[in-house]
């Protein structure tokens, strides 16, 4: 597609549900980000994928987070057990192997209550 | 560690006016660094890319400049607009294959 796509946009979950979230590339981008933004904060980074192997997962705060990519296309956050702290919004970004920049999607806003 | 931060914090000014927004981050071994915008509520837009090897790059009204020695980029906003209002990121590459390490940002209110 033209832009990095993600869904759902917006999640309200209740506290112990688990949730996935997705994100679509850009076609030929090999390599794929998470970041957590939480409100008024920076954004954290949570895991590193290059194609479908994950060079650096050192972001992912607990084991309640897991992430998988198939191929070089879409990935997957996985939060099980939710909790109110994994309120965020969480932005997905790809770039090619070769390519400088990179390009964000809007976002999943995921509400825990 | 790469740490990056930027000052100030918070910024708004009347519209029309010329403004810096800096950067500056302390392992100055980077591969590139990322200006981005982000509006409320909205994923982040890159705006300028600096290499490692280029000192500024320009778009509009937009001028980053890069002194990786210092550890220091500072984005020029010309003329502002209160269309400029938003969030703006500054994040540095290491390299190419690693994450980016974003600044906390700089929130900028632009005064009609």
């Amino acid at each position: 597609g033209a832009g990095v796509s993600q869904s759902p946009s917006n999640k309200v979950t209740e506290k112990g549900k688990d949730v996935e979230l997705r994100c679509d590339p850009i076609s030929g981008h090999t390599a794929l980000y998470w970041y957590r933004q939480r409100l008024g904060q920076g954004l954290e980074f949570l895991i590193y994928f290059q194609g479908n192997s994950a060079p650096d997962k050192s972001g992912l705060p607990s084991d309640r987070f897991s992430a998988e990519r198939t191929g070089e296309s879409v990935s997957t956050l996985t939060i099980q057990r939710t909790q109110q702290e994994d309120s965020a919004v969480y932005l997905c970004a790809s770039r090619t192997i070769q390519g400088v920049g990179y390009t964000f999607g809007s976002g999943t806003r995921l509400t825990v209550v | 560690k790469q740490e990056v931060t930027q000052i100030p914090a918070a910024l708004s000014v009347p519209e029309g006016e010329n403004l810096v927004l800096n950067c500056s981050f302390t392992d100055s071994a980077i591969y590139n660094l990322q200006w981005f915008r982000q509006d409320p509520g909205k994923g982040l837009t890159s705006l300028l890319l600096i290499q490692s090897s280029q000192r500024e790059q320009t778009s509009g009204r937009l001028n980053a400049s890069l002194d990786k020695s210092s550890g220091r980029s500072t984005l020029y906003i010309a003329a502002s607009q209160p269309g400029d209002s938003a969030t703006y990121l500054c994040a540095v590459h290491m390299n190419r294959d690693d994450k980016i390490i974003f600044g906390k940002g700089t929130r900028l209110h632009i005064l009609p």
